[in-house]
């Protein structure tokens, strides 16, 4: 079956543009979870999702940062103002239910580039 | 809080060698661990993991066990391949709580020579 989506693979974008990243999950999955790559290091989380509701908002690093998955599928992370700094890529990553052994599936990324 | 530390990379062998990447956690209560792969130009994907202390975790030829005593999940492979190249990422979700947040290493590049 068709795995993790993630829209586009590759986002090239000016110091203070806004920017929003799509994620679409494993059909079925309700948990879904956005994490950060930046270049060297391993991911770090954003923040997760069960069903609609942002459940751990923890990981957004400010307030430009916003996430949303109002039908409980795709999820769109929306990035307002943006610095050189966020440059990174952006993961997506779904699962079955959101046990804490549950195996996370996770697509290509998106390459966010801030000039 | 949590974390996770893997031994630095890069790492290079030679085909058939042995294989050993370490990583340590800190966690409270009882998490999970995992092993993720990412191979040269595709997505992260679960190697192995084990979720209960002295589990061990096998998949493709690789183990690792769960050691609460030494708060430590090495990743071990007794004969690589030059398949085997790729970034490995030690990961934990805390215990405690219903969900499956991750918490990574930094990885370890591993290349393996023919």
């Amino acid at each position: 079956g068709a795995g993790v989506s993630q829209t586009p693979s590759n986002k090239v974008t000016e110091k203070g543009k806004y920017v929003e990243l799509r994620c679409d999950p494993i059909s079925g999955h309700t948990a879904l979870y956005w994490y950060r790559q930046s270049l060297g290091q391993g991911p770090e989380f954003l923040i997760y999702f069960q069903g609609t509701g942002a459940a751990d908002d923890s990981g957004l690093p400010n307030d430009r940062f916003f996430a949303v998955r109002p039908e409980g599928s795709v999820s769109t992370l929306k990035i307002q103002r943006t610095e050189r700094g966020d440059s990174a890529v952006y993961l997506c990553a779904s699962s079955l239910t959101s046990g804490r052994g549950d195996e996370q599936f996770f697509g290509p990324g998106t390459r966010l580039t801030v000039l | 809080g949590n974390s996770v530390t893997q031994m630095e990379g890069p790492v290079t062998l030679s085909e058939e060698a042995f294989l050993t990447i370490n990583c340590t956690y800190t966690a409270t209560g009882y998490p999970s661990l995992f092993w993720y792969v990412q191979y040269p130009g595709e997505g992260l994907q679960l190697l192995l993991k084990a979720t209960k202390a002295d589990d061990k975790g096998s998949n493709k030829g690789f183990e690792a066990t769960y050691r609460k005593e030494t708060t430590s999940f090495h990743l071990e492979k007794g004969s690589v391949q030059v398949s085997d190249s790729a970034v490995y990422f030690c990961a934990l979700s805390r215990g405690g709580t219903s969900y499956g947040k991750l918490t990574f290493g930094q990885g370890t590049i591993l290349t393996v020579h023919p």
